[in-house]
């Protein structure tokens, strides 16, 4: 089992849909968790953190369920910016990151 | 404030020839990390330093690469040779270790093609 796994992709949905990744982690010791997004040809940034309790960026809702092993992403009211690859990110004991293959999302005009 | 530096951005090369990357961290993060990207996967994790010690090479097919990272600042990522399944992105990020929540900042990244 993968460490870190993604729905496989592509999205494809109209502008102004919401959209909902999911991602589970193998590793019940994982630590810290966040979602990158990736540009076509360019590096991963980081889109947000996530917590236990869940947060919110504008559009952007992320959320963990630590006992499901499960970490989710929503956007709502898409964009065409919005599309990109979206990357699920897990962080272990010392550092070590591991990303997951990412979803790539196309917001359709 | 300087971001993390790669080079060169692109290579192409023979098969059986050896090539080299260069990535400078942003300046006082400990933690330097070589990814390779494979098109459309996700990066997978080569090496991971801290300071000057590699403390998790697991993934790094020792017969061909090898990676340095002296004085603890920049490193250096070495294929020889290079094989036609070497060809990726191979990416360089950084992070502070020890923050609660480790952000990895990643450079540009080095495209390689072998043919």
């Amino acid at each position: 089992r993968k460490e870190v796994e993604q729905d496989p992709g592509p999205f494809n949905v109209p502008e102004g849909a919401t959209v909902a990744f999911n991602c589970t982690y193998s590793n019940s010791a994982s630590q810290s968790f966040f979602w990158y997004r990736q540009d076509c040809r360019k590096e991963p940034k980081l889109l947000m953190s996530v917590y236990s309790s869940g947060n919110e960026d504008g559009r952007f809702t992320a959320q963990l369920n630590r006992a499901s092993q499960y970490i989710s992403l929503l956007i709502r009211d898409s964009k065409l910016s919005d599309s990109a690859t979206y990357l699920c990110v897990v962080t272990l004991r010392g550092d070590k990151i591991i990303f997951g293959k990412g979803t790539r999302l196309h917001i359709l005009p | 404030e300087a971001g993390v530096v790669q080079s060169p951005r692109y290579k192409i090369i023979e098969k059986k020839q050896p090539v080299a990357f260069w990535c400078n961290p942003i300046s006082g993060h400990n933690t330097l990390y070589w990814y390779r990207q494979n098109l459309g996967q996700g990066p997978e994790l080569l090496i991971r330093y801290e300071n000057e010690e590699a403390v998790d090479d697991s993934q790094l097919p020792k017969d061909r690469f090898s990676a340095e990272r002296l004085k603890g600042v920049d490193s250096t990522l070495k294929i020889q040779p290079a094989e036609l399944g070497d060809s990726a992105v191979y990416l360089c990020a950084s992070s502070l270790m020890g923050q609660r929540l480790t952000e990895a900042f990643f450079g540009q990244g080095t495209r390689l093609t072998v043919v």
